[in-house]
Order: C-alpha cells, then structure tokens, then sequence
C-alpha cells in the first residue's frame, strides 16, 4: 500500500539551530501539504505546493521557516533558527483530489527544540 | 477565529454502546467534511466524508451525519470497539481561493473504549 514517507521520525535540537524534514508523497499525488500539530491542538496548515508551485503559503513563518518542492515530487521544510515554541509534530500529506479534502497523511516528525 | 470546533476533548464509552462525537464550524463555505482518527506518534488517517449536499454518511460501523443549518456535524459508531480508542479530527475543507483546497482542522477529541 502506497504511504507517505518523512524523516526523521524524531528530532531534538538545540535552539538556534537549523533543522530539515523531508517528505516524499504517494506517486502521482500532484498535491503536497505541510501541517504542523502542536500537542493537544489540531494541524495548522504551513505550506500547500501544488506540483513544484506553491499554492499557499500565508501560515508559514517565513522569516524562519522555508519550504520547497524543486522537482514537483518530494519535499523538504526548513526552520532556521528554531525556537522553543517550534516544537511540536510537523505532518506531510498528499492528495490527488484536494477538492473532496481526503489527505493522506505520513507518519510525522516530532521536533523538540531544548 | 476557530472555524471547526470540538468542543469535548474527551470521551468515554463502555464496549458495544454507542459513540457519539461532535463538530460544529463557522464558514458556509465548507463543501466536504471530513473525520480522521488518530492513534499516538502515527499520523492521522482518513474514516469517513460528507459531502455538504448530504445530510447522512455511512460506512460499516460508522455514520457521518450533517445539518447545515445548524452549521453542526456528528460522528455515529455503532457499536465502539476498544481499538476504536484514539483521537478523532473532525475537518472541513472548502476553496480558499484560486482553486485551493485546504483541511481546517478541529482540536480533536479523545475517543476511550473501556472493555
């Protein structure tokens, strides 16, 4: 069965370091989104590319965060410096419908920044 | 401004009865509506839509139902299971502008099955 696929599963830093998460959809899915779920809260959206374009990016924190998606297929989401308030578990999902809301989503990163 | 809304962070319910969870949203706009489940360090995983041109959902031991007037939706499970313990996103999605689709989540609620 096909999955989404993200590392690392689990990261721990320092803050003011530079972190990196990776994540690579389901073949074909077109759409790519980055969530991020703080504990005891649902995801927020970060980034939406559609293909290698991004779609939206209003949420992200862009004097910290970056996301890119070079080639329209895996992906990867930035955080440099990181802040305490950054930790949390960063979600990747891919559709090939968005219209019908039906996301498929990886397992997740878990940041914690000490 | 929260635009889906749990507003029960959990939930317990004995073996073989009936699970019962809510979700009201804010925005008209919303064209589908969406549970996911999630189990701990996984991420969430798609259980059932509706689209807003139905008001009843079913799958299996699972009913989706909707009322747009009351701008209100409810996750039927029939009967829990204990393996049915996890949290339930409810979600909606709707056009956010030139053809993008986007979840807006609720905060989720923690579903236990006590056996």
């Amino acid at each position: 069965e096909a999955e989404v696929a993200q590392s690392p599963r689990y990261k721990i830093t320092e803050k003011s370091q530079a972190v990196a998460f990776w994540c690579d959809p389901i073949s074909g899915h077109a759409t790519l989104y980055w969530y991020r779920q703080i504990l005891g809260q649902g995801p927020e959206l970060l980034v939406q590319f559609q293909d290698e374009s991004v779609v939206d990016d209003s949420q992200l924190p862009k004097d910290r965060f970056s996301a890119e998606r070079l080639k329209g297929v895996d992906s990867t989401l930035k955080i440099q410096p990181a802040e305490l308030g950054d930790s949390a578990m960063y979600l990747c999902a891919s559709s090939n419908n968005p219209g019908d809301g039906e996301l498929f989503f990886g397992e997740g990163s878990r940041l914690t920044v000490l | 401004d929260q635009q889906v809304k749990q507003n029960s962070p959990s939930l317990s319910v004995q073996e073989g009865r009936i699970s019962i969870l809510n979700c009201d949203y804010t925005n008209s706009m919303f064209d589908y509506f969406l549970w996911y489940k999630k189990y701990p360090a996984e991420g969430p995983t798609f259980l059932i839509s509706i689209s807003s041109i139905k008001d009843k959902n079913e799958d299996g031991r699972f009913t989706v139902f909707l009322n747009k007037s009351a701008k209100h939706l409810s996750l039927h499970i029939v009967p829990s299971q204990p393996g049915d313990s996890a949290v339930y996103f409810c979600a909606a999605s709707g056009d956010s502008g030139a053809g993008s689709y986007q979840l807006t989540f609720g905060k989720g609620t923690k579903l236990s099955v006590i056996p």
